[in-house]
């Protein structure tokens, strides 16, 4: 299996713009979930879906965050509009089952100036 | 929320010396996960720990489940350049319907 992918790996973007991050999740996972790291907060849970259903997004910074999983197979990150405060690595990780290792992605490095 | 106390937050030791470090919560977990996260990438599983007490290696790396529960711990033996990175434990409760918790990480520098 290639394991979690996440695209793109880097993004740089100018303040007010649209960001979209994107994941594809292990094969046969039922669970999804999205996290921003950075050095002050650490890992940070923003959202997980349970077979493309969200269900808990008390992670979520601001309304400027949405998530979306349409099929089994893909989930976006949505940052609209974005602001340097959001610079951040992006990480999407899977797992088959909530009680179950988390698989990650390389994560995306966003900056926004 | 539920947090974890990941100790020590950075070491740095020479090639060939032993690293210890742990993790604490204040309530009672029924999963321990220990992680690597190397510069640029997302963090990778090491070992992961299901039952109180459990002991388990992955080579030069051990990890133990705590038998109270709220703690583990990771060792890592002759230590060498490439263990440099962030080492974070994970947990999940005895709830069983949340998802994994995240220490704040260590951060293992080895000096050749």
């Amino acid at each position: 299996d290639a394991g979690v992918i996440q695209s793109p790996r880097h993004e740089v973007t100018e303040m007010g713009q649209e960001v979209t991050l994107r994941c594809k999740p292990i094969s046969g996972h039922d669970y999804l979930f999205w996290y921003r790291q950075t050095m002050m907060r650490g890992l940070e849970l923003l959202i997980y879906f349970n077979n493309n259903v969200p269900i808990d997004d008390s992670g979520m910074p601001e309304d400027r965050f949405s998530a979306k999983m349409p099929n089994a197979s893909f989930s976006t990150l949505k940052i609209q509009p974005s602001e340097p405060r959001d610079s951040a690595v992006y990480f999407c990780a899977s797992s088959s089952g909530l009680v179950s290792e988390q698989y990650f992605g390389p994560g995306t490095r966003l900056t926004v100036t | 929320g539920q947090q974890l106390n990941q100790s020590p937050q950075s070491m740095f030791i020479q090639e060939g010396e032993d690293v210890s470090m742990n993790c604490t919560s204040s309530s009672i977990f029924n999963t321990w996960l220990w992680y690597k996260q190397e510069p640029g990438e997302g963090p990778v599983l090491l070992i992961a720990l299901y039952k109180a007490g459990e002991l388990t290696s992955n080579g030069r790396l051990t990890a133990q489940f705590g038998i109270t529960r709220k703690d583990s711990f990771l060792n890592i033996s002759a230590s060498i350049p490439s263990d440099v990175g962030i080492y974070f434990c994970a947990g999940q409760s005895n709830s069983g319907n949340t998802p994994l918790v995240f220490g704040k990480g260590t951060r293992l520098s080895v000096i050749a």
